[in-house]
């Protein structure tokens, strides 16, 4: 059982650039959901899943794109880099969508650094 | 809206000592409140919750409890040791369509031997 995996770990890109993070969770998950964490600023919801063939922005979504077509994959787009983009992106997942009670399981994180 | 506000960093302090770390929110409805840590180089994990006003959430020697009365979710530990240096995320969620996490914006916590 391996949770919730990121790759890459990191990741260097010039602007402009596209590139894709992936995420993937083995614990049927329905509810996935892409964080970008930043110094100062805690960590900011980008866009979330409810389960497959369903996403919804979060706060911060402008310049992500993400598809839900398995339970187990959540990839993170972007489509062209920039700057601003820079930080560390974490993967979550969660066993009930709607309850506010549940624990969210994290990925190790991938660090990007645009150029 | 719905924020969190957590003690400013980093946090000092030596082995054995008293740690708190505050955490207050603010938000609309009965939110479940959440500590998170994130120990170096790894993604974050859960430390411990509470659901509902007045409950105690503990795991670890780390202990908090909702207090709905002063909107507040302080994080105390009676003894740190050296390995609970960290970073620590107070949480809370809310339920807009989904699930969202609402963090803090993290405490460094750093302790000497």
């Amino acid at each position: 059982n391996a949770g919730v995996t990121q790759t890459p770990k990191f990741q260097v890109l010039k602007t402009g650039q596209s590139m894709t993070l992936q995420c993937a969770q083995d614990m049927n998950h329905e509810y996935m959901s892409w964080y970008r964490q930043d110094p100062g600023m805690g960590l900011r919801l980008i866009h979330y899943s409810v389960g497959a063939g369903i996403t919804d922005q979060g706060e911060v979504p402008n310049g992500y794109n993400v598809s839900r077509s398995t339970t187990e994959d959540f990839p993170l787009r972007l489509l062209s880099a920039a700057p601003s983009q820079t930080s560390v992106y974490f993967c979550a997942s969660s066993p009930d969508l709607a309850g506010a009670q549940e624990t969210q399981y994290f990925g190790p994180g991938t660090r990007l650094l645009v150029l | 809206g719905n924020s969190v506000t957590q003690m400013e960093g980093p946090v000092t302090l030596s082995e054995e000592a008293f740690l708190t770390i505050n955490c207050t929110y603010t938000a609309t409805g009965y939110p479940s409140l959440f500590w998170y840590v994130q120990y170096p180089g790894e993604g974050l994990q859960l430390l411990l919750k509470a659901t509902k006003a007045d409950d105690k959430g503990s795991n670890k020697g780390f202990e908090a409890t909702y207090r709905k009365e002063t909107t507040s979710f302080h994080l105390e530990k009676g003894s740190v040791q050296v390995s609970d240096s960290a970073v620590y995320f107070c949480a809370l969620t809310i339920i807009q369509g989904a699930q969202k996490l609402v963090f803090g914006q993290g405490t460094r916590l750093t302790i000497n031997p």
